[in-house]
Order: structure tokens, then C-alpha cells, then sequence
């Protein structure tokens, strides 16, 4: 089973930055927590990553927890592409790495 | 760089037959993985491979086998289809398995129905 715990849909305004919460409160003190996201029936793209400290990259920032038991994704600007679904995940074991369900994030004009 | 690339985009197969879903990256990663998609579901992993010569087991692997001969391909062999393996069928793969290294990107998918 995933050890990721995600709301299964959100609704943001376009133009307004889009938060999206995700509990993983298993996680291992050296596991990453990773973010892709999936458009329509395209294969998923990776978004960032992190483990202890707040990422920021061109498409997103990552807020983790100082437990590090949860984390957000934030879309500054969320536009009507970012309408995806958004998978939080960590590795299960040594080499896998489990998708589970995601949140549906709509993006309302 | 092509990065990762899959054949055929479709598959229409009958019950019982054997077919060969094929994977190749260009950018000398090391791990590579498959996954499933069923309509309105999140992604399943298949099987995995941490380099040439091996591989394991993920979430859903009965019904599939796999070899990695080279660092490149990772073909996805179905032994005898089954309407539940109907389904989208995705292959990924990333330089490693630890930190920045385990950055997955994945193939535009096979589409395959099994009548």
C-alpha cells in the first residue's frame, strides 16, 4: 500500500495558488517525499522533490512539516493546465516506489 | 535525447495470446520500472529492475515477466492475456533509486485492450 494519505479532489481558482496537502506520517528519517502530477492519459511528470528543508523549483514549492510527517505543494498561480492529477509519494522498501490514488485538482475559470 | 520511448502506442489482443510491450531510455538510467493504469485508478507497479541482470517484483506482477539484458530496454512480456489485463501500461525510469537520483520520467504509455 501507498504510505501516502492525499485528499481525492480539490478545487482552486485560476489565478489563485493551489495548496495540496499530503500525509505521510511513516516516513523514514532519510525518505524523500516526491510530487508528480498526471494530465489527462499522459504519462506522469515529475513536479520536485524534497526531504527536510522547503523546495522551490519553476513549477512549484514544496512545504515540509519540521516532523516531517506532512507536506504541501503549492501552484502560485494555478492556470487551467495545471488541471492534473497530483500524486504525493515516498519509496516503500529499498527500490520501489508506490503511486497511490492522488488528488484530482480542478482549476475553476 | 528521445528519453523514454514505447511500441506500440496500442494493442488489441485475444485471451491466451503472448505479447511483448517494449521500453527503451536513452539516458543510461539505471533504474526502470513498469506500471498499469486502470480507467480512474492510480498507477500500480509491475516489476522494477536497479540495473542490468536484474529485477524484482512490485505491487501487481502475476501475468508479467520481465528481463534487463541491457541498460537501455526493459521488455514487458504478458504470457497469456487476460481481459484484466486490460489497461494502460507505462514504463519509467530514473539514474537511481536514492534522493534526486530516483527522478522518474516515464514513457507516453502502451494502450492495450485483451478481448
Amino acid at each position: 500500500d501507498a504510505k501516502t494519505t492525499q485528499p481525492p479532489s480539490m478545487d482552486c481558482a485560476e489565478g489563485r495558488a493551489a495548496n495540496l496537502p499530503c500525509n505521510h506520517s511513516t516516513i523514514s528519517g532519510n525518505e524523500y517525499v516526491y510530487w508528480y502530477r498526471q494530465i489527462h492519459s499522459q504519462g506522469p511528470q515529475y513536479i520536485i522533490h524534497g526531504l527536510k528543508n522547503n523546495e522551490t523549483n519553476e513549477m512549484a514549492s514544496l512545504i515540509i512539516t519540521e516532523d516531517r510527517k506532512s507536506s504541501t505543494l503549492i501552484l502560485p498561480h494555478a492556470t487551467l493546465r495545471d488541471t492534473a492529477v497530483y500524486y504525493c509519494i515516498v519509496r516503500v522498501g529499498d527500490d520501489k516506489i508506490i503511486f497511490g490514488k492522488g488528488t484530482r485538482l480542478h482549476i475553476l475559470p | 535525447n528521445a528519453g523514454v520511448t514505447q511500441t506500440p502506442k496500442f494493442q488489441v489482443l485475444k485471451t491466451g495470446q503472448s505479447m511483448t510491450l517494449q521500453c527503451a531510455q536513452d539516458m543510461n538510467h539505471e533504474y526502470m520500472s513498469w506500471y498499469r493504469q486502470d480507467p480512474g485508478m492510480g498507477l500500480r507497479l509491475i516489476h522494477y529492475s536497479v540495473g542490468a541482470g536484474i529485477t524484482d517484483q512490485g505491487e501487481v506482477p502475476n501475468g508479467y515477466n520481465v528481463s534487463r539484458s541491457t541498460t537501455e530496454d526493459f521488455p514487458l512480456r504478458l504470457l497469456s492475456a487476460a481481459p484484466s489485463q486490460t489497461s494502460v501500461y507505462f514504463c519509467a525510469s530514473s539514474p537511481g533509486t536514492s534522493g534526486s537520483l530516483y527522478t522518474q520520467y516515464f514513457g507516453p504509455g502502451t494502450r492495450l485492450t485483451v478481448l
